[in-house]
């Protein structure tokens, strides 16, 4: 019973570096999304996917894209680090589409930009 | 917009007290509304969740959530804190007719639990 699994779970970047953090799931989900956790402010939607080579943006979307080309992969890209986006970063997926479909979510990947 | 709002962002408990996380939401008609729960250096998991059928709803672990509309509340209870119950705990609130993108999420509370 894997579920959510992302990699890596600790990471440090410098200022403009690149990085991918990977998700990957074995439910079978359509339905998948990026949050950022960060101190006094919850999840905050960052980029999601209601299918296989079908993203969208959510609420935080600058800095970060996305791509879906399998069911089970959905992975975040960073494309030139910033401090702002030192972050406890969480995929998630969902069987359904709806608002009442409850999301698993993965360990999280602890990310911080110097 | 729907918003939910948690009072407390930290509470603290006794080992077999009452636990009582509070949640208030803003929408026009009534939503579903989750509880999720976070473990250290865990990703979040679902405790409960209200979608419209009866307005007590049982979790895992023993929590329920009672859902108020006049009070537009949904707050956590538990009867008997467990040293395990300390974590950090999300509310969360989607409208109807909306996509588990526009899932919107509280701040968090987190409960500690002292022997």
């Amino acid at each position: 019973n894997a579920g959510v699994t992302q990699t890596p779970k600790f990471q440090v970047l410098k200022t403009g570096q690149s990085m991918t953090l990977q998700c990957a799931q074995d439910m079978n989900h359509e339905y998948m999304s990026w949050y950022r956790q960060d101190p006094g402010m919850g999840l905050r939607l960052i980029h999601y996917s209601v299918g296989a080579g079908i993203t969208d943006q959510g609420e935080v979307p600058n800095g970060y894209n996305v791509s879906r080309s399998t069911t089970e992969d959905f992975p975040l890209r960073l494309l030139s680090a910033a401090p702002s986006q030192t972050s406890v970063y969480f995929c998630a997926s969902t069987p359904g589409a709806g608002g009442n479909s409850p999301l698993h979510f993965g360990n999280g990947t602890r990310l911080t930009v110097t | 917009a729907q918003s939910v709002t948690q009072l407390g962002s930290h509470v603290s408990v006794s080992e077999g007290a009452l636990v009582l996380l509070r949640c208030n939401y803003s929408s026009s008609v009534p939503p579903y509304l989750f509880w999720y729960v976070q473990y250290p250096n865990q990703g979040l998991q679902l405790l409960l969740k209200y979608t419209s059928a009866a307005t007590l709803v049982k979790g895992i672990n023993g929590f329920e959530a009672e859902f108020k509309k006049s009070e537009t509340s949904f707050h956590l209870t538990k009867p008997s804190a467990h040293m395990s119950d300390a974590a950090e705990y999300f509310c969360a609130v989607s409208e109807r007719n909306t996509g588990f993108q526009k899932l919107v999420f509280g701040t968090g509370t987190r409960l500690l639990v002292s022997p």
